[in-house]
């Protein structure tokens, strides 16, 4: 099974700051990786799918890269509503595997 | 607006089952493989099982496997799955999403791009 790591798993941060999230698979996924955010008591929502395009009604300040085994998440500048837990997953194999998590919060 | 809602949670004993359900509305249901997936109290996602858009496979994790069984009916767009020998590490929050029915799909479909808001199950004794 593909495993899929995060790191950091917590990040502290400020509005206004850049923040870069990694995504690292056990093996190569070509470019099948979804970002997700979920705020507390909330369901996921997609922001990133094909690990760089950006979900339509996502603000632009969300984006994504990579391929094979890497892959990130980059936040342009931190909004107060951008405080949140963000996942990546796997598309690869059946699995759908997700990533454990990044908290972004203050 | 495209709307899954879940029913079916609640509180049981270990070892009893239950039946969740998820109504889809607004979104060409028979198109699309459907997913459950879980998040235990104060944990991450976890993916549970998918099925087909045409209902014709199944494929489930390990966690699950012979316990789970997904099924969709197509004319009433809605999914379900049910849950037999529930187990205390099931508790957990489970949502139902859309998303491809098989992996490395077309680009364009790669993502689960619609979700329910979740039903709680807690399994305890």
């Amino acid at each position: 099974d593909i495993q899929l790591t995060q790191s950091p798993s917590f990040l502290s941060a400020s509005v206004g700051d850049r923040v870069t999230i990694t995504c690292r698979a056990s093996q190569d996924i070509d470019t099948y990786v979804a970002w997700y955010q979920q705020r507390p008591g909330k369901a996921p929502q997609l922001l990133i799918f094909a690990a760089s395009t950006l979900q339509f009604g996502v603000p632009s300040r969300f984006g994504g890269s990579g391929s094979g085994t890497e892959f990130t998440l980059t936040i342009s500048s931190l909004q107060p509503e951008d405080f949140a837990t963000y996942y990546c997953q796997q598309l690869y194999t059946y699995s759908f595997a997700f990533g454990p998590g990044t908290r972004v919060d203050f | 607006q495209v709307q899954l809602v879940e029913s079916g949670g609640g509180v049981v004993q270990p070892g009893m089952s239950l039946t969740l359900s998820c109504v889809v509305s607004r979104l060409t249901f028979s198109s699309h493989g459907m997913h459950w997936v879980r998040q235990a109290p104060g944990k991450g996602l976890e993916w549970v099982a998918v099925i087909w858009y045409d209902g014709n496979y199944e494929h489930y994790a390990d966690s699950v496997k012979g316990r789970f069984t997904i099924s969709r009916d197509n004319a009433k767009k809605t999914l379900f799955l049910q849950m037999n020998s529930l187990r205390v590490e099931d508790t957990a929050v489970y949502y139902c999403a859309a998303g491809p029915s098989r992996p490395r799909p077309r680009v364009e479909v790669a993502k689960f791009d619609y979700w329910g808001l979740g039903t709680l199950v807690s399994v305890s004794s």
